[in-house]
């Protein structure tokens, strides 16, 4: 099992929807959680983090974090074609490695 | 402004040159790392640094080698490019977990 698992996609939502990424992880100590967006050909960017159980919201997005299912999730709202990206989740292992580990990523399309 | 730099941005290169890929931080950071991917794939880390002479292997196999003498340098060095080091190299720093990617070297070995 890897230690972050992502659907790769490609998801294609139509514009003015709901797209709905998912993530799950497999350290039980991870406590934060962050998702990324890299567009095609560039690096990846921060776009939202989350700590606590439940909902965060900024703008249009929202993070979602289930600990006991070991899931964490990403809604864009009112998706745009600019949201056209590849998302990235990413997980501080908190082993002897101590590091960051990163999904392999889903890529969103949104259909005008 | 506080950022992170890497250069060159495109090198295209022959084989058995030896390169050396910089990347600099003005964030005060003590955690570097680099990451390899290629277009379309997921992102590796080859070497990470945890602050000042500190430096760790990655998950991905690599023959490249860094340093980190100061805090805001980390460079990594290849001592005889291959074609199979042909990729996209990725430069971060972070302060604790969230991590600031730098813009990228794409690296093509003839």
């Amino acid at each position: 099992q890897k230690e972050v698992e992502q659907n790769s996609g490609p998801l294609s939502v139509p514009e003015g929807a709901i797209a709905s990424l998912n993530c799950t992880y497999s350290d039980r100590g991870s406590q934060s959680f962050f998702w990324y967006r890299q567009y095609s050909g560039k690096s990846p960017e921060l776009i939202m983090f989350i700590y606590s159980n439940g909902d965060k919201e900024d703008g249009r997005f929202t993070a979602q974090l289930n600990k006991a299912s070991q899931y964490v999730s990403l809604l864009i709202r009112d998706s745009q074609p600019s949201d056209s990206a590849t998302y990235l989740c990413a997980v501080p292992t908190y082993s002897s490695a101590s590091k960051i580990i990163f999904g392999s990523g889903t890529r969103l399309s949104i259909r005008p | 402004e506080a950022d992170i730099y890497q250069t060159p941005r495109y090198l295209v290169i022959g084989t058995g040159k030896k390169i050396t890929l910089e990347c600099s931080q003005t964030m005060g950071h003590d955690k570097m790392y680099w990451y390899q991917q290629d277009p379309g794939m997921e992102l590796h880390l080859i070497h990470y640094s945890y602050g000042v002479n500190s430096t760790e292997k990655g998950d991905l196999s690599s023959e490249s080698t860094v340093s980190r003498i100061r805090t805001e340098h980390f460079p990594l060095t290849l001592e005889s490019a291959r074609p199979s080091h042909t990729s996209q190299y990725l430069c971060a720093s972070s302060e604790i977990d969230e991590q600031f990617f730098g813009p990228g070297t794409r690296l093509t070995v003839l």
